[in-house]
């Protein structure tokens, strides 16, 4: 079953413009991950915020985490061409005592230059 | 240093063959995943190894699935009878250690079953 989920499912922006893109889980965490994947192949990890932490940031990507509403957001700021791709979160479920991860469905970013 | 390594990179296979993919993690991970993604979709957790412990086997989708990993390194996914619903790209990732610790993925395997 999925634990995480994205939305939108696809986002097109221009370059130069911010993209938000939203994350909501079902169960407790330790930690929720953000991933980028381009062309359908390996998973690149870009950023990871622990549960007693509420905002991170990591040169363009802001994500936030609101643990009581079980969701996130990963935030690009100044979008390149480059960012286009496909962004996965991911969390530990049944706070982390499973060991493995579970991925959203994920948001397509289309950035136009 | 070396990345996440799968082999191979592409396969094609007829209906109700035997396939096994490989997967070479990071020197020193002790977690290694295996995953799978079908067009268009989002990752689908198969197994997961930590160490010596035995592996967590409960995303294999059917009893076809198997999965060994050799002296805590190599790990083998395969695949028994395949069937067309089997097509899919299969992502193996490692980890220093499970939970809270970022996953390090392979570029993947595009399995075709024809």
């Amino acid at each position: 079953s999925q634990q995480g989920e994205e939305d939108p499912q696809a986002l097109s922006i221009q370059e130069g413009e911010n993209a938000t893109m939203n994350c909501s889980y079902k169960t407790s965490i330790n930690n929720l991950q953000w991933y980028r994947q381009n062309s359908g192949r390996g998973l690149v990890h870009l950023i990871l915020i622990r549960s007693n932490e509420r905002e991170k940031h990591s040169g363009r990507l802001r994500v936030t985490l609101d643990t009581s509403k079980k969701s996130s957001s990963l935030l690009i700021t100044a979008s390149r061409a480059a960012d286009t791709a496909s962004y996965f979160c991911a969390t530990d479920p049944n706070g982390g005592s499973q060991g493995n991860l579970i991925f959203g469905k994920g948001t397509k970013l289309s950035v136009k230059p | 240093g070396a990345g996440v390594s799968q082999s191979p990179s592409n396969k094609v296979t007829e209906k109700g063959k035997d396939v096994e993919l490989r997967c070479d993690p990071i020197s020193g991970h002790t977690a290694l995943y295996w995953y799978r993604q079908s067009l268009g979709q989002g990752l689908e957790f198969l197994i997961y190894f930590q160490g010596n412990s035995a592996p967590d086997k409960s995303g294999l989708p059917s009893d076809r699935f198997s999965a060994e990993r050799t002296g805590g390194s190599v790990s083998t996914l395969t695949i028994q009878r395949t069937q067309q619903e089997d097509s899919a790209v299969y992502l193996c990732a490692s980890s220093f250690s499970s939970s809270g610790y970022e996953q390090y993925f392979g570029p993947g395997t595009r399995l075709t079953v024809t």
